[in-house]
């Protein structure tokens, strides 16, 4: 079982609607979870962190933790064609901080 | 707050040669890492430095990796006979220790993509 997974892409949604990616993990013992976005050919960037079970907001990012399920999700409302990117999910827990292989994500206008 | 800085950007050797790269973290960052990331992956984890000691190396890593951060600023990673297998993109990240929320994240570098020939 890899220690971060997320759900297999691409994702495609239409200008507008909402796209809900999704990431478990594995390490009970994880402490810190992030989301990154991540365009062709370029190094991921930071859009959100979360540190509690519950629902952090940020514009029109959501992220979700649910550290019982060991689950994190990251809805983005109103998608739009500059979100086309690869979203990685990371954690940190006891062990360095671990990243999933990503889903890509299309925002068709 | 200048950024993560990578140097080189592109680096093209060899199999068999031996390469070096090159990590200017932000400088009020104490944690520094490494990770490979190949087409379609996410970040694979290398290693990383709280200031100059080095804290953690994957189980994964050949021996033929190496990686310092001497004075606890800067950190290189040389990668010794280089192999096919090694082309990938590596980055460099850092953060600041642990804050009341939890653990920093991570700020990224632009990276260094290998090509082994």
């Amino acid at each position: 079982q890899k220690e971060v997974e997320q759900n297999s892409g691409p994702l495609s949604v239409p200008e507008g609607a909402i796209a809900s990616l999704n990431c478990t993990y594995s390490d009970r013992g994880s402490q810190s979870f992030f989301w990154y976005r991540q365009y062709s050919g370029k190094s991921p960037e930071l859009i959100m962190s979360i540190y509690s079970n519950g629902d952090k907001e940020d514009g029109r990012f959501t992220a979700q933790l649910n550290k019982a399920s060991q689950y994190v999700s990251l809805l983005i409302r109103d998608s739009q064609p500059s979100d086309s990117a690869t979203y990685l999910c990371a954690v940190k827990g006891n062990n360095d901080m671990r990243f999933g292989a990503g889903t890509r994500l299309t925002v068709k206008p | 707050d200048t950024g993560v800085s990578q140097d080189p950007r592109h680096k093209i050797t060899k199999r068999g040669q031996n390469v070096t790269f090159r990590c200017d973290p932000i400088s009020e960052h104490n944690r520094l890492y490494w990770y490979r990331q190949t087409l379609g992956q996410g970040p694979e984890f290398l290693t990383y430095f709280q200031n100059e000691a080095q804290l953690e190396k994957s189980r994964l890593l050949s021996d033929r990796f190496s990686a310092e951060r001497p004075k606890g600023s800067f950190s290189t990673l040389e990668i010794q006979r280089t192999e096919q297998g090694d082309s990938a993109m590596y980055l460099c990240a850092s953060s600041r220790r642990k804050g009341q929320g939890g653990w920093a994240a991570l700020h990224f570098g632009n990276g260094t993509r290998l090509t082994v020939t």
